[in-house]
């Protein structure tokens, strides 16, 4: 099956430093990659749409400036939380998108504990 | 927007008993609807899923059913377990999987 991982699996930082988030697909190449924040007994809220080569989509009331995404290649996006504070700390999800034919099929990397100090 | 309502949030049931998590969403247009399962700590996983052009689908003890002039969904989990026990989410998107929209989580309690 398809695999996504995410790295590192925790981190914790001091508030006003900045933290990198990588999402890799390993086994099958994504265009399209999802950020998502879940906060504890919370639903996945889903931050901005990573896509290949372009402009991330972001979703409305997510800062664009504070949480910045990079997907540079088929197989890796970054998230990276700029000047975090104590309120950034969650569990940060990706997924990528694989193609099964004229569908698509979500996969979920294992997520990102977040705690800002 | 587009929005995804779900009930109950807690569910709790002794082992064998079935259950019931429902869902409704807000957008017309979605034609995808899949469902995960979320252990503490865990990444979220499907366990079932469910197209706009299926009413229902059915894998083991889990069964999913789609009202999509009622706009809503449903997943029954028969003979429940105990490993059953966990958060589940369901979930709508547009373009056969593209851009998923959760639901609130339903969280689920097998008593042995």
């Amino acid at each position: 099956g398809a695999v996504v991982s995410q790295h590192p699996s925790w981190v914790i930082c001091k508030s006003g430093t900045s933290v990198k988030i990588e999402c890799r697909s390993l086994d099958f190449q994504a265009t399209t990659m999802f950020w998502y924040r879940q906060f504890p007994k919370q639903s996945l809220m889903l931050m901005a749409t990573s896509n290949e080569g372009s402009k991330a989509t972001y979703e409305q009331g997510v800062e664009k400036d504070k949480f910045l995404i990079n997907h540079a290649s088929l197989t890796l996006s970054t998230l990276t939380v700029t000047s975090a504070h104590p309120e950034d700390s969650s569990f940060y999800i990706c997924s990528a998108l694989r193609r099964k034919g004229v569908a698509f099929e979500q996969y979920f990397g294992p997520g990102t504990r977040l705690t800002v100090t | 927007g587009e929005n995804v309502e779900q009930h109950p949030s807690t569910l709790s049931v002794q082992e064998g008993d079935s259950a019931v998590i429902k869902c409704t969403y807000s957008d017309s247009a979605s034609n995808y609807f899949p469902w995960y399962k979320q252990e503490l700590g865990k990444r979220p996983q499907l366990i079932i899923d469910i197209r706009s052009n299926v009413g229902e689908k059915k894998d083991q003890r889990i069964a999913v059913t789609l009202n999509k002039t009622a706009k809503h969904f449903s997943l029954h989990i028969t003979e429940t377990q105990p490993e059953d026990s966990a958060v589940y989410f369901c979930a709508a998107s547009k373009g056969g999987g593209f851009k998923t929209i959760f639901g609130a989580g339903t969280r689920l309690f097998v008593k042995a």
